[in-house]
């Protein structure tokens, strides 16, 4: 079974400042996506990297493969209250198949 | 557009009862995922068909677990008999065939075991 670890697993921050999640694994991923989750909510898809090294912008958010794509870290900068959320990695194995392998999950809460 | 449907949201039984979660898919999707959250164990993929056949269920804990998708617009997820260890919350995801990738969550459904 693949893991994925995040890190850190809990983030408090002021708003305004910046911050970095990552996403590691020993093994290596075709894929690897980032979701958000809020409470009472389903994960939602934020940005899907393909590429070994892929960098992608989403506003304030920058998301990294790894070169070797068996890691990946999201990028906040400025954050905002309503950044708040459970942020999640998922991988597709190389294998094929449509199987999502989901990270440990990084609880962020950003305060005024 | 309506996204995926899930029923109930909330579920609280005795152990030992049946419990059946269902879920509605997107329009058109030709894939459908079961998963399970828990604080302990994240985000686990139980299950997921693609054209109402299952595909790989090897994520389905044990014989007490069954799920089925008559067809494309319906699915069901059954634990019987139900443990407390089944509290969780579960949540039912669709994709489409071109966008596979892309998957869309429902709200989930939070099942509690007494």
């Amino acid at each position: 079974t693949q893991l994925l670890e995040q890190s850190p697993q809990f983030l408090s921050i002021q708003e305004g400042e910046n911050l970095t999640v990552y996403c590691n694994s020993s093994s290596v991923f075709s894929s690897l996506q980032w979701y958000r989750q809020e409470p009472g909510e389903g994960p939602v898809l934020l940005v899907t990297v393909v590429t070994g090294g892929e960098v992608k912008k989403l506003k304030r958010l920058t998301f990294q493969f790894g070169d070797a794509r068996k890691d990946s870290s999201l990028h906040i900068t400025a954050a905002q209250t309503g950044d708040t959320g459970l942020y999640l990695c998922a991988a597709r194995s190389t294998g094929g198949g449509n199987k999502l392998t989901f990270g440990t999950g990084t609880q962020l809460k950003v305060e005024l | 557009d309506a996204g995926v449907i899930q029923s109930p949201r909330h579920e609280v039984t005795e152990m030992g009862q049946e419990v059946t979660l269902r879920c509605k898919p997107i329009s058109g999707h030709d894939y459908l995922f079961w998963y399970r959250q828990t604080m302990m164990r994240g985000l686990e993929l139980l299950i997921y068909f693609n054209n109402n056949v299952p595909i790989d269920d090897s994520g389905m804990p044990e014989d007490r677990f069954s799920a089925k998708m008559p067809n494309a617009s319906f699915s069901t997820l059954k634990i019987q008999p139900s443990e407390p260890r089944d509290s969780a919350v579960y949540f039912c995801a669709s994709s489409s065939q071109s966008r596979r990738e892309t998957q869309y969550f429902g709200p989930g459904t939070r099942l509690l075991v007494l």
